[in-house]
């Protein structure tokens, strides 16, 4: 069975602290995805990034950087020099390729940036 | 830029009411979803969409119908509101991944239901 945890209820910072969102992931597959989402006050889900099973490698986006280590099932993501507007609920997620559910959602992360 | 559409985005309705919430995409995306979600709390997916004619249950026991006659259009109907259907109901479409199945799911805005 596919499971995705985010051990991290709420995570409170300052502004312009670096925060890392911890997210490990349990699956069968040797393919699979990871997803990770931002969900801001407004309620939307905007998607941030996916990475295959295949690349290992880290991803930097901005101030937005992804750590992928399939020896430990983990896929957490590293905000740098944190703003207010980082402030969100932030999803991670992981795909069940071939079947039409696809995405098992982690619990969540609530981020708040303090000014 | 996803273009996935829900209306309406608030809607506050007396017990036993029906209700349709609406979602459409532009995108020619052929898989779609529904996912009922607390506000902050986990995402359930209660409903998804191969295709045109077809539809499936999620996860999430639900109440709720939906449709898809149309590419683009996969509405959600409650035949009669109760308080417990109070929630936030997001609609999804998904892209088709390079393997089948990484395709990532772009999100409407949600429409959030109230029930008296």
């Amino acid at each position: 069975a596919q499971k995705v945890t985010q051990a991290q209820t709420e995570i409170s910072v300052v502004e312009k602290e670096d925060v890392t969102l911890d997210c490990v992931y349990e699956t069968r597959d040797t393919t699979y995805y990871l997803f990770w989402y931002k969900q801001p006050p407004s309620g939307e889900l905007v998607f941030l990034i996916r990475r295959n099973s295949f690349d290992e490698q880290n991803e930097i986006s901005g101030r937005y950087s992804w750590n992928f280590q399939k020896s430990t099932s983990s896929f957490n993501f590293t905000i740098t020099a944190s703003q207010v507007v980082d402030s969100a609920v932030y999803f991670c997620a992981l795909s069940e390729p071939g079947s039409a559910r696809q995405l098992t959602f982690g619990s969540g992360t609530q981020l708040t940036v303090l000014p | 830029e996803a273009d996935i559409y829900q209306t309406p985005r608030y809607l506050v309705i007396g017990t036993g009411k029906k209700i349709t919430l609406e979602c459409s995409q532009t995108m020619g995306h052929d898989k779609m979803y529904w996912y009922q979600q607390d506000p902050g709390m986990e995402l359930h997916l209660i409903h998804y969409s191969y295709g045109v004619n077809s539809t499936e249950k999620g996860d999430l026991s639900s109440e709720s119908t939906v449709s898809r006659i149309r590419t683009e259009h996969f509405p959600l109907t409650l035949e009669s509101a109760r308080p417990s259907h109070t929630s936030q109901y997001l609609c999804a479409s998904r892209r088709q991944g390079l393997a089948g199945g990484g395709g990532e799911q772009y999100f409407g805005p949600g429409t959030r239901l109230t029930v008296t």
